[in-house]
C-alpha cells in the first residue's frame, strides 16, 4: 500500500508538447504538494494545495497548471513543454494541524520528466 | 534570500563509524526542522524531526542536533551501515507557513565496506 504514488515514473516527450502528470495519496492528508529536483539534486517547492486550495504557487510559469479534484488528488498539467522542464517531479502530502503544528510531508516515488 | 544548506558535497565514511551530516539555515524565523534521506531512483523519506524548542533528539541510530544561535543543524548516523548510502536533506518551516517546506541543498553519503 502506497502512500502517495504518482504516475507515470517516466515520461519522455517531444517539447512543444502537453503532458500530465498525477498524484493520489492514501495518508488522508488534507495539504499535497508538487517539487521540482533539478539535476543538481535541489528540491524546489513548485506549489501547495490545502483542502483542494491552492495556497503557494512559487513563481512557476503559467503553463503549468495544477489541478485537485479532491483532497487525494493533485495532478499536474504541463502546456508546451520545453527543455529546462525536464527535471524529476515529486508529489508530497503532510496533514495541516494548525498553527504552531508543523508535520513532516511524505513524499511519492518521482516522475522523471524528459523533454526532447 | 532563504536558503538552507550548502552545496551538494560528499561525505565518505567506512561501516561500522559514525557519520555527521551538517547543515546551515539562514531564516532565523524557522521553528521546524526536517531530515530526509534520498535513495537514488526514489522520493526523499523522512528520518527525523526537531522542534525549535529543542536542541537535540534521538531516533533509532539518528540524533539530531540544533543550534539556533547559529542556525545550525546536524545529523548523526551511529554505526553506519551500506544502507545508509544515500542524499541527505534537511528542511525546515516556519511556523506561520506550514504549507512550504525548504530544502537544503544535500549531502551524499559514501559508505565504504
Amino acid at each position: 500500500d502506497t502512500a502517495v504514488s504518482q504516475t507515470p515514473k517516466y515520461l519522455v516527450t517531444q517539447m512543444g508538447n502537453d503532458k500530465s502528470i498525477k498524484c493520489e495519496q492514501n495518508l488522508g492528508h488534507d495539504t499535497m504538494y508538487w517539487y521540482k529536483q533539478d539535476s543538481k539534486k535541489f528540491l524546489k517547492i513548485m506549489f501547495s494545495y490545502n483542502n483542494k486550495e491552492l495556497i503557494i504557487n512559487e513563481t512557476v510559469p503559467n503553463r503549468f497548471s495544477p489541478k485537485s479534484p479532491d483532497k487525494a488528488h493533485l495532478n499536474l498539467h504541463i502546456n508546451s513543454l520545453e527543455l529546462g522542464d525536464s527535471a524529476v517531479y515529486f508529489c508530497a502530502s503532510s496533514q495541516d494541524r494548525g498553527r504552531n503544528m508543523n508535520t513532516e510531508a511524505f513524499f511519492g516515488q518521482g516522475t522523471r520528466l524528459t523533454v526532447v | 534570500g532563504e536558503s538552507v544548506g550548502l552545496h551538494l558535497p560528499t561525505l565518505s565514511v567506512q561501516e561500522g563509524d559514525n557519520s555527521i551530516i551538517n547543515c546551515a539555515y539562514s531564516n532565523s524565523a524557522s521553528d521546524y526542522f526536517i531530515w530526509y534521506k534520498q535513495e537514488s531512483g526514489k522520493g526523499p523519506q523522512f528520518i527525523i524531526d526537531i522542534r525549535s524548542n529543542m536542541d537535540k533528539r534521538q531516533g533509532q541510530r539518528v540524533t539530531v542536533l540544533l543550534n539556533k544561535t547559529v542556525k545550525h543543524l546536524s545529523l548523526q548516523i551511529a554505526a553506519t551501515q551500506p544502507g545508509d548510502s544515500a542524499v541527505y536533506f534537511c528542511a525546515e518551516n516556519r511556523m506561520d507557513s506550514s504549507y512550504k517546506l525548504i530544502f537544503g541543498s544535500g549531502t551524499r553519503l559514501l559508505v565504504r565496506p
